[in-house]
């Protein structure tokens, strides 16, 4: 069965450098979350999306902007990258409220 | 959304079944107890959801109170592999924000030969 499909897999950026990351939900999933999970931290909401509207706002900082696309997929815009931006990112998708979310294997970020 | 209390860390003998507890005493009507667990920097999996009656699938069972103030995630024969954090989420069911996932402090299971 498709998973959640997120690129890269692993990327390194310099500070002050942005980045992109990008999340492909399950077919006929309209719904994305992205969450950010620091070194030896759990999973944090940064934002997600419903029928390419923005739905819910976490704790996502000024510096970093998301959006869903005509054909779901999502895209996590980090700008001015910091140190403490390294991180793992993942990306899940639903297709209807009451069901369970899927998440993908992540994005690794190393600034340096 | 609800909050829910695990302990940090469980050891479970491999064969045996290990039952990780969850308290969510504040939980309102409309909310959904979901069950994931992440596996080393892996994205975390979906294992099991409820609202009143108990679950089952092939994965594991979830047992939920009466007063649905705790409940019990049940993997009947753990194996090495289901070495991960086990997190129990409160979720809401009634729009908006409520459908998010809030991963609080789960509970690392250590399957041991």
């Amino acid at each position: 069965a498709a998973g959640v499909i997120q690129s890269p897999r692993h990327l390194i950026k310099e500070k002050r450098e942005t980045a992109t990351l990008k999340c492909y939900p399950i077919p006929r999933h309209d719904t994305v979350y992205w969450y950010q999970q620091g070194p030896g931290q759990d999973p944090q909401f940064l934002i997600s999306f419903y029928e390419k509207m923005q739905s819910d706002k976490g704790s996502i900082p000024d510096r970093f902007s998301a959006q869903q696309f005509s054909d779901y997929h999502s895209e996590l815009n980090m700008s001015s990258l910091e140190l403490g931006d390294s991180a793992l990112y993942f990306c899940a998708s639903r297709w209807d409220f009451n069901t369970e979310a899927f998440f993908g294997q992540g994005t690794r970020l190393t600034v340096v | 959304d609800a909050k829910t209390t695990q302990p940090p860390s469980m050891d479970c003998a491999e064969g045996r079944a290990a039952n990780l507890p969850c308290n969510h005493s504040t939980i309102s009507g409309n909310e959904y107890v979901y069950w994931y667990r992440q596996i080393h920097s892996q994205g975390p999996q979906y294992i099991i959801h409820g609202l009143k009656n108990n679950e089952t699938n092939e994965m594991a069972s979830l047992i939920i109170t009466e007063d649905r103030k705790s409940s019990t995630l049940i993997l009947p024969h753990a194996t090495l592999r289901d070495t991960a954090v086990y997190y129990c989420i409160v979720r809401g069911g009634s729009g908006g924000s409520n459908y998010k996932l809030t991963f609080g402090k789960g509970t690392l299971l250590t399957v041991n030969p």
